[in-house]
């Protein structure tokens, strides 16, 4: 089955300063990559997300990279802020239809951001 | 705008009693994942269900857990004669149908903590 490794695990960054979380991915049917950001007793949000038909995708301060022969995608925060401090998931999914739908995790990377 | 709605928030059982949580999709959604979350870990995938049918079980233990998600009403996941491993945070997301469904939106949890 799909396998999805995160790394790193813990992440320390000076407000200012860019963070890049990495994600690999063993199934190569999986076409879907979404990245959540869960705070302290709540549940995780939807941050971005790309497709395998794309290979950048960008939202003012976060962007997704994806790279689909090496099987990895990558989350890249730039002027991190204090409010960015959370746990970062990567995921990965076959995307819709049947069985293919449901999301296989990365085990979170938490990242702090130092005023 | 309301999104994922989950209940109770806390649930505290006593070993050998049930628990039942709830999920209310987003307006418009008719798909609905089941996850759990052990502490520092990431998200497992447990059933995900559309109206009256369950999709895909694979993630679920095959004892003691059901899961439904009636005609009327929200999707109940059921954990019967619980044991002190099923504490965790169980997460419900949802999904519109159509070219999109593959985009999970979560609910803020249910925190489940066997006494």
């Amino acid at each position: 089955g799909e396998n999805v490794e995160q790394h790193p695990s813990t992440l320390s960054v000076q407000e200012g300063d860019s963070a890049v979380i990495k994600c690999t991915y063993s199934d190569s049917a999986s076409n879907y990559f979404p990245w959540y950001k869960q705070e302290l007793g709540k549940g995780p949000q939807l941050i971005i997300d790309i497709r395998s038909n794309v290979g950048e995708k960008k939202d003012q301060r976060i962007a997704v990279t994806l790279n689909k022969t090496a099987k990895h995608f990558s989350l890249h925060i730039t002027e991190t802020q204090p409010e960015d401090s959370a746990v970062y998931f990567c995921a990965a999914s076959r995307g819709y239809g049947g069985s293919q739908g449901n999301l296989i995790f990365g085990k979170g990377t938490k990242l702090s951001v130092k005023p | 705008n309301a999104g994922v709605m989950q209940n109770p928030r806390h649930l505290v059982r006593r070993r050998g009693q049930e628990a039942r949580l709830r999920c209310s999709p987003m307006k418009g959604h008719s798909h609905v994942y089941w996850y759990r979350q052990l502490p520092e870990e990431g998200l497992k995938f447990m059933v995900y269900l559309q109206k009256e049918n369950i999709i895909d079980e694979s993630g679920m233990p095959k004892e003691r857990f059901s899961a439904e998600f009636p005609k009327e009403g929200p999707s109940i996941l059921r954990i019967q004669q619980v044991v002190r491993g099923d504490s965790a945070a169980y997460f419900c997301a949802s999904s519109p149908g159509g070219r999109h469904q593959e985009t999970q939106y979560f609910g803020p949890g249910t925190r489940l903590l066997v006494l």
